[in-house]
């Protein structure tokens, strides 16, 4: 079975340029995760999706963050523009889609901004 | 509210040695989940356990295993014989039993030297 796929594995922009990035969950997996991952730190939940229902947007700074998963298979999230301070890992999960099933990560996307 | 310490941020032992990495969580659900993930250099996060709140039970794995203390709401993961392969950041995340969303500590940095 294959894992959650992510891309770009890195991206280098300089600041104020947008940027995008994809993901494709395990299939079957209707619940899909963006976390962000600082240097040094835990991954941090960004949103959240069941199906093509975003559930759980709380912590997605809205003025420059958006995502979409249309279809409720593949997602994609976008920042424009990009922050010196968006400098991070960007991480997609999924799970089956019960409350507490096993979160499995991609690869992930290392941004630097510039 | 939900938060995990692992107060440990960088161990280093010899090859061979045991090991155990620490985790502290605090919730207010009855119902949750525990996890441990580990982060090789490489960057993915690797799923290792999952455990629910109603079951105590502890769990070996190889040389892995998890001890689940609900009466110190601790969950340590012990690595048995190390080897240089251990040598990765872990976190341990308590997942909400009503929403699914994962809070991970801040990881501990394993090195195992040959």
């Amino acid at each position: 079975e294959a894992g959650v796929v992510q891309s770009p594995r890195y991206k280098i922009i300089e600041k104020k340029q947008p940027v995008a990035f994809w993901c494709n969950p395990i299939s079957g997996h209707n619940t899909l995760y963006w976390y962000l991952q600082n240097l040094g730190q835990g991954p941090e939940l960004l949103i959240r999706y069941e199906n093509e229902e975003a559930v759980d947007d709380s912590q997605l700074p809205k003025d420059r963050f958006s995502a979409e998963r249309l279809k409720g298979v593949d997602s994609t999230l976008k920042i424009q523009p990009a922050e010196l301070g968006d400098s991070a890992v960007y991480l997609c999960a999924s799970s089956r889609g019960q409350a507490g099933d096993t979160q499995y990560f991609g690869p992930g996307t290392r941004l630097t901004v510039l | 509210a939900q938060k995990v310490t692992q107060a440990q941020t960088e161990i280093s032992v010899v090859e061979k040695e045991d090991v155990t990495l620490d985790c502290v969580y605090e919730t207010r659900d009855t119902t949750y989940y525990l996890f441990w993930y580990k982060q090789p250099p490489s960057g993915e996060l690797v799923f290792l356990i999952r455990r629910n709140s109603f079951d105590e039970q502890n769990e070996i794995s190889g040389r892995y295993s998890w001890n689940f203390q609900k009466s110190t709401s601790s969950f340590n993961f012990t690595i048995t014989a190390s080897q240089v392969v251990d040598s990765a950041v872990y976190f341990c995340a308590l997942g909400s039993g009503n929403t699914g969303k994962l809070i991970f500590g801040q990881g501990t940095t394993l090195q195992v030297k040959p």
